[in-house]
């Protein structure tokens, strides 16, 4: 079974553009969750989309965004990039199952380097 | 409000010995699920053991195992018989079982195997 696959895996952008990032979850997995890592502030987590629908969000202002199509892949936005946007960005996916262990499963990430 | 603690920068560990990663927690949910990770140098994250709160057993994977402490909200990652390829960042992650709550992630702690 392919793991998560996020493209492109490495991006360099310059201020003040957007960027759109793709994450490909898991076959038969309906939720990815989208984490930004930087050295500073650790692992923070950006949204969940499950089933077309955001169900839950993290504390990023609006210029991060996201989406998910009927096939469960998932692209995330930034607009109007900082240089503190510059980061891993990781993917996850999982059943989407609320009881239990919905353990996720992470792609390789996307960094991003802003100019 | 949850939070994750992981007082545990870094540490260093003689290959073969058993080592134990502290992971704390704070949460008011009734109902949670408490995650470990694995992150080596290449960047991807990797599942290695789910507790569930309500879990009467500490959870057990090959050489991994979880001391489930609820009362004193601990749940502190063991690894057996370490290993080279045991050398990477370890997190603490909890979520919630409830469809408002996020997952959350601890701030890590880099293990070193010296051989």
């Amino acid at each position: 079974k392919a793991g998560v696959t996020q493209t492109p895996r490495y991006l360099i952008k310059t201020r003040g553009q957007q960027v759109t990032l793709s994450c490909s979850p898991i076959s038969g997995h309906r939720s990815v969750s989208w984490y930004q890592q930087t050295p500073g502030q650790g692992l923070q987590f950006l949204f969940e989309y499950f089933s077309e629908t955001q169900r839950n969000k993290g504390n990023f202002p609006g210029r991060f965004s996201g989406r998910q199509f009927s096939n469960s892949r998932s692209e995330m936005n930034v607009s109007t990039l900082e240089l503190g946007d510059s980061a891993l960005y990781l993917c996850a996916s999982s059943l989407g199952g609320l009881a239990g262990g919905d353990e996720q499963y992470f792609g390789p990430g996307t960094r991003l380097t802003v100019t | 409000a949850q939070k994750i603690t992981q007082t545990q920068p870094g540490m260093f560990v003689q290959e073969k010995e058993a080592v134990t990663l502290d992971c704390t927690y704070d949460t008011s949910d009734p109902s949670y699920g408490l995650f470990w990770y694995k992150q080596p140098s290449s960047g991807e994250m990797i599942f290695l053991i789910y507790q569930g709160s309500y879990d009467q057993q500490n959870a057990t994977e090959g050489r991994y195992s979880l001391n489930f402490q609820k009362a004193r909200k601990s749940a502190n990652l063991v690894i057996s018989a370490s290993q080279l390829g045991d050398s990477a960042m370890y997190f603490c992650a909890m979520r919630g079982l409830s469809s408002a709550s996020k997952i959350i992630f601890g701030s890590g702690t880099r293990l070193s195997i010296r051989p």
